[in-house]
């Protein structure tokens, strides 16, 4: 089946930095890929919508100056998250459309853990 | 906005038992309903989906069913083993905006 990729699984940085997290689709070509967070027992919230060669559409209330989508090509997408705090710990999943197969499917990376130290 | 709803937040059950869980949704446009499964520390992983234009669809020991007129749909898990036991995350979304709206999770637990 489809694979969605995340890269890296886990990271700590310290508050005030940035780090980039990278989201490949393995065997398909993604136009659109999305972006949540999800806290620790609670659901995914969606953050924005990636869509390669353009700019990316963030939902309300997500700062998209402090997490910076770039989506490249049709297998990868980056968030960044720029001048991070303890507040931004959170689990971070992207998940990726595959339009050529089966439709609407959406499948999901196996989420990036990040920890703002 | 769509606003999907779901229940229970927590089902334990015997080995061998049946599990459901119910959603609801706010948008009559919503046509594409997913189910994905999520095990801590993991990414969501989808076990079954079903479109508007299907009444039912099973895979197995899951199934899903879906009421367009009542706005609700539901997981089956038949024959549950302990290797079930995870957070099950029920969505919706329009099929050309593709912007999945989740409910709250389930968390289930499967007894030996």
């Amino acid at each position: 089946g489809a694979v969605v990729s995340q890269h890296p699984s886990w990271v700590i940085c310290k508050s005030g930095t940035s780090v980039k997290i990278e989201c490949r689709s393995l065997d398909f070509q993604a136009t659109t890929m999305f972006w949540y967070r999800q806290f620790p027992k609670q659901s995914l919230m969606l953050m924005a919508t990636s869509n390669e060669g353009s700019k990316a559409t963030y939902e309300q209330g997500v700062e998209k100056d402090k997490f910076l989508i770039n989506h490249a090509s049709l297998t990868l997408s980056t968030l960044t998250v720029t001048s991070a705090h303890p507040e931004d710990s959170s689990f971070y999943i992207c998940s990726a459309r595959d339009h050529q197969r089966n439709g609407n499917t959406i499948y999901f990376g196996e989420g990036s853990w990040l920890t703002v130290v | 906005g769509e606003n999907v709803e779901q229940h229970p937040s927590t089902l334990s059950v015997q080995e061998g038992d049946s599990a459901v869980i119910k959603c609801t949704y706010s948008d009559s446009a919503s046509n594409y309903f997913p189910w994905y499964k999520q095990e801590l520390g993991k990414g969501p992983q989808l076990i079954i989906d079903i479109r508007s234009n299907v009444g039912e669809k099973k895979d197995q020991r899951i199934a899903v069913t879906l009421n367009k007129t009542a706005k609700h749909f539901s997981l089956h898990i038949t024959e549950t083993q302990p290797e079930d036991s995870a957070v099950y995350f029920c969505a919706a979304s329009i099929i050309h905006d593709y912007k999945l709206s989740f409910g709250a999770g389930t968390t289930v637990t499967v007894r030996a």
